[in-house]
């Protein structure tokens, strides 16, 4: 069990660039998670995944995301036209359901993006 | 919809001393969940301790206990014998439970309370 991973570790790019990350969850995790922090805030639910289905997507998600994860494995979130706003730490989760009521999020060290 | 709030910024403690983080949220649902989960710093988050709504007693994880106060809406940590590697932000978190159906994962975070351990 090698833990949540993802990559990359930090990301700085230009306002109106493009930028992709990906997550790869502990093995048979059938559950995905996309977190946002800002500093000084908790994370904020960006979408979630059950297998390759993505299940729930909070407002906070513009039409400029986007989260894929195909085949029920890694997931990958892109974010088209890059905002400075969007300067974040993106962190990703998995957890392995059921038990429901037994679920626990494990979550990786996030990706540091600095929109200039 | 659910709020999770925590009124302490930062708090600091003596090595070996017990220090208690306080939470409070707001639902209008019963079936829920409660965590506390602490991250260091430039580590990743991960979780402490957890409570289940329909539980009355309160759960414990060796030095880490909570006290759950249904009525009030009240979810804090107690960190008993506190260690130098207890410095971390702590996180306390809220999730609906599987009676409300579809979907219901994702996890609502508080602000978080910036824990320091002084030697």
């Amino acid at each position: 069990d090698t833990g949540v991973s993802q990559d990359p570790r930090h990301k700085i790019t230009k306002r109106g660039q493009n930028v992709t990350f990906r997550c790869d969850p502990i093995s048979e995790h059938n559950r995905l998670y996309w977190y946002r922090q800002t500093l000084g805030q908790g994370p904020e639910f960006l979408t979630y995944f059950q297998n390759e289905a993505q299940l729930e997507k909070s407002r906070l998600l513009s039409d400029r995301f986007s989260a894929e994860r195909p085949k029920g494995s890694f997931s990958t979130l892109e974010i088209q036209r890059t905002e400075q706003g969007d300067s974040a730490m993106y962190l990703c989760a998995s957890s392995l359901v059921p038990p429901a009521d037994q679920e626990t999020q494990y979550f990786g060290p996030g990706t540091r993006l600095l929109v200039l | 919809a659910q709020t999770v709030t925590q009124s302490q910024p930062e708090m600091s403690v003596q090595e070996a001393e017990t220090v208690t983080l306080s939470c409070t949220y707001d639902t209008s649902e019963s079936d829920y969940y409660l965590f506390w989960y602490k991250q260091p710093p430039s580590r990743q988050m991960i979780l402490v301790i957890r409570q289940e709504a329909y539980k009355q007693q309160n759960a414990t994880e060796n030095r880490f206990s909570v006290n759950f106060q249904k009525a009030a809406k009240s979810f804090s940590l107690k960190i008993s014998d506190s260690q130098l590697g207890d410095a971390a932000m702590y996180f306390c978190a809220y999730r609906r439970g599987e009676y409300y159906g579809g979907s219901q994962g994702n996890l609502i975070f508080g602000k978080g309370t910036k824990l320091s351990v002084k030697p």
